[in-house]
């Protein structure tokens, strides 16, 4: 299984909501990333996980709260978001966190701030 | 901070046409990894092409890496109206203290029928 699955495909929400983005992977990878990629832009690094632990936050507002709740899984919670916040919101993995590695990319979640 | 930089931004052609997309960096490389994004999908990886290495093939797809010139392209031969997509390169820089890859701008490749 090479998968990385995220849920869900489709986010609206207002700038007061609470929500949560979820991933998945099975395929044993101790790195998980979340990038943000705005329309013909590149993805641009969130935050890295290695092992379960923060390893990366590229100064991300507070408003975005990654969380890892064991190997497999990643969330990213979002409280206040602003419109300029709305995106398309991946999620990687890779067998470690060197860069040798090649990543695996979810879907997506397209998330709109309203 | 951008390491990357894709020529050209958008390419048109034919389909059965060979493309031809090139990505220029700043600072030396450990590795550089080409992937491909179909419209508002997540990523897909290509190839890895490693510093001592000078080119690499997978299928229809042929990466060549100039170390000297801060370069490497990707060739994709023969080409299909499945492989209109964005292509990112996205390179280790040799002083990477933070172990993160860094992707350039992209190509947006357009098959036409």
């Amino acid at each position: 299984d090479t998968e990385v699955t995220q849920t869900p495909k489709h986010l609206v929400m207002g700038m007061t909501n609470k929500k949560s983005l979820k991933c998945e992977q099975h395929m044993g990878h101790r790195a998980m990333y979340w990038y943000k990629q705005k329309a013909k832009k590149p993805p641009e690094l969130m935050f890295v996980y290695s092992y379960e632990k923060l390893s990366i936050n590229e100064s991300v507002p507070s408003r975005f709260s990654p969380e890892c709740p064991n190997s497999s899984l990643l969330n990213l919670h979002l409280h206040a978001l602003q419109p300029e916040d709305s995106a398309l919101y991946l999620c990687a993995s890779s067998q470690d966190d060197r860069p040798t590695y090649e990543q695996y990319f979810g879907p997506g979640t397209r998330l709109t701030v309203t | 901070s951008q390491q990357g930089e894709e020529d050209p931004q958008a390419l048109s052609i034919q389909e059965g046409e060979n493309a031809t997309m090139n990505c220029s960096y700043k600072t030396s490389i450990n590795n550089l990894q080409w992937y491909r994004q179909n419209s508002g999908r997540g990523l897909v990886h290509l190839i890895l092409i490693r510093s001592n290495e000078r080119e690499k093939h997978s299928g229809r797809l042929r990466v060549t890496l100039d170390t000297s010139k801060k370069s490497s392209s990707l060739l994709i031969t023969a080409s299909r109206a499945a492989d209109t997509a964005s292509y990112f390169c996205a390179t280790d820089p040799d002083m990477n203290r933070d172990d993160k890859i860094i992707f350039g701008k992209g190509t947006r490749l357009h098959i036409l029928p």
